[in-house]
């Protein structure tokens, strides 16, 4: 089993939906994640950090499920710039030196 | 520097060369980190550095793969003996370090590397 694993979509959503993606971690012990956002042709850059429970920036939600090991990303009111491609990221366990990148879940919003 | 930065953007090569990337980080960041990116993948951990130290090389494909950090600032990862599957973006990124609680990676535009 792969340490992350995302759904790749694409998700098709028109401006304005709330969409949601879900992220599967094999690694039980996992404490944070990140949600790194990477456009097409260029490099990830990251969204947000989740540390605990969850966090919450502007329009982005992410929730932490540690009991069924899932963490989700809720956007709301979908722009047209939010069309990109949504990576999921866990440490390995007390080392914050190793990354698990998912493959990715790509989001297409549409006028 | 304001950013990551790698070269070249771009390396076509044939099987059988040696190929070196190189990658700047941030100035004042003491992580550097190689990555692995096949299309319509996530970037895959290569390995990763500590100013000058190496403490974990277990993502490098094999023994033709090697990165050195010789003065904890400007990297280098080299693919000896090129293959067509070592064909991939390559993403070097940066943070600021251990001991700094922050663990975001900065990263550079990659070097898209063709093995023909």
């Amino acid at each position: 089993r792969k340490e992350v694993e995302q759904d790749p979509g694409p998700f098709n959503v028109p401006e304005g939906a709330t969409v949601a993606f879900n992220c599967t971690y094999s690694n039980s012990a996992s404490q944070s994640f990140f949600w790194y956002r990477q456009d097409c042709r260029k490099e990830p850059k990251l969204l947000m950090s989740v540390y605990s429970s969850g966090n919450e920036d502007g329009r982005f939600t992410a929730q932490l499920n540690r009991a069924s090991q899932y963490i989700s990303l809720l956007i709301r009111d979908s722009k047209l710039s939010d069309s990109a491609t949504y990576l999921c990221v866990v440490p390995l366990e007390g080392n914050f030196n190793k990354f698990y990148f998912g493959s990715g879940t790509k989001l297409n919003v549409k006028p | 520097g304001a950013g990551v930065s790698q070269s070249p953007r771009y390396k076509v090569t044939k099987r059988g060369q040696d190929v070196t990337l190189r990658c700047d980080p941030i100035s004042s960041h003491a992580t550097l980190y190689w990555y692995q990116q096949a299309l319509g993948q996530g970037p895959e951990f290569l390995t990763y550095f500590n100013y000058e130290a190496q403490p974990d090389k277990s993502g490098l494909p094999s023994d033709r793969f090697s990165a050195e950090r010789p003065e904890g600032s400007i990297s280098t990862l080299t693919i000896q003996r090129t293959e067509q599957r070592d064909s991939a973006m390559y993403r070097c990124a940066s943070s600021p370090g251990p001991g700094t609680g922050d663990y975001e990676q900065y990263f550079g535009p990659g070097t898209r590397l063709t093995v023909t």
